[in-house]
C-alpha cells in the first residue's frame, strides 16, 4: 500500500510570490491534515480536510489556503510568500469510513519550502 | 489554551539503557495519547496510540504510560539501540468531529554506542 505522497519535495521562491504545494492520501482514506513545521515553533496545524470539506483550521492568515478533490487529493497554496514561511509542509492522511476515529495520522516526507 | 510539554533538552543515553520520555499537557482532556516518531527531515511516523481508560500500552520495546489525574505520558524504549535516535512527539487526542492534532515540540533521543 503506497503511502502519503507529497510534492515537490523541494523548492525555492521568493518573497511576494505564491507556492501550490500537493499531497495523495493513502489509497481509501478521505481525511488530509497539513502541518507547517519550523525549527523555532514546531509542528503547527494549517487545516484538515475530509470528503472535499475544510472541517477545522489552525491558527494561520488568510494567505494560507487549502482545497480537497473528489480522488481525496489535497492542494495547498501560499500567496505573497514572507521570509517567515520557509518551512517544511507536512501532510497527513487518516482513515475511517466514518472520518472520525482515533486520529492517527501518517505523514508524508513533506514538502521543504525556502523563500529568499 | 491548550499546552502540551515535552523535555526540550536532548536525551543522551548509553545503548541498551531505558530511554523515558515525557508529554505533560494542561487545559485539556484527551481520550487518547498519540506518540510518534521523526527523523531530521522527515516526517513522523506513528508508533503508539493509548486510550484514557489504560494505564500501560506495549508494542515490542515500547511502553506507554498515560496518567489522566497527573495529565502526564511517559514513553519508554527499553534496550535501546542507536537506530533509536530520533526526534519523538507527544499528541494528546479528544476525539471530535476533525482529526486536527495539536503536538508537543518534541524530545531529541541520542543513543551512544
Amino acid at each position: 500500500k503506497a503511502g502519503v505522497t507529497q510534492t515537490p519535495r523541494y523548492l525555492i521562491k521568493t518573497r511576494g510570490q505564491q507556492v501550490t504545494l500537493s499531497c495523495s492520501p493513502i489509497s481509501g482514506h478521505r481525511s488530509v491534515s497539513w502541518y507547517q513545521q519550523t525549527p523555532g515553533q514546531g509542528l503547527q496545524f494549517l487545516f484538515e480536510y475530509f470528503s472535499e470539506t475544510q472541517r477545522n483550521k489552525g491558527n494561520f492568515p488568510g494567505r494560507f489556503s487549502g482545497r480537497q478533490f473528489s480522488n481525496s487529493r489535497s492542494e495547498m497554496n501560499v500567496s505573497t510568500l514572507e521570509l517567515g514561511d520557509s518551512a517544511l509542509y507536512l501532510c497527513a492522511s487518516s482513515g475511517g469510513l466514518a472520518g472520525v476515529g482515533t486520529g492517527e495520522l501518517f505523514f508524508g516526507e513533506g514538502s521543504r519550502l525556502t523563500v529568499l | 489554551s491548550q499546552k502540551i510539554e515535552q523535555n526540550s533538552e536532548a536525551l543522551n543515553i548509553q545503548e541498551g539503557k531505558t530511554a523515558t520520555l515525557t508529554c505533560n499537557y494542561t487545559n485539556y482532556s484527551p481520550a487518547y495519547l498519540q506518540w510518534y516518531r521523526q527523523d531530521p527531515g522527515r516526517g513522523p511516523v506513528f508508533l503508539l496510540l493509548i486510550r484514557e481508560n489504560e494505564k500501560e500500552k506495549r508494542k515490542e520495546r515500547l511502553k506507554v504510560t498515560f496518567d489522566t489525574t497527573l495529565k502526564q505520558s511517559l514513553f519508554h524504549i527499553t534496550a535501546s539501540q542507536p537506530a533509536d535516535s530520533a526526534t519523538y512527539l507527544c499528541a494528546p487526542y479528544k476525539m471530535d468531529s476533525s482529526y486536527k492534532l495539536i503536538f508537543g515540540s518534541g524530545t531529541r533521543l541520542l543513543v551512544r554506542p
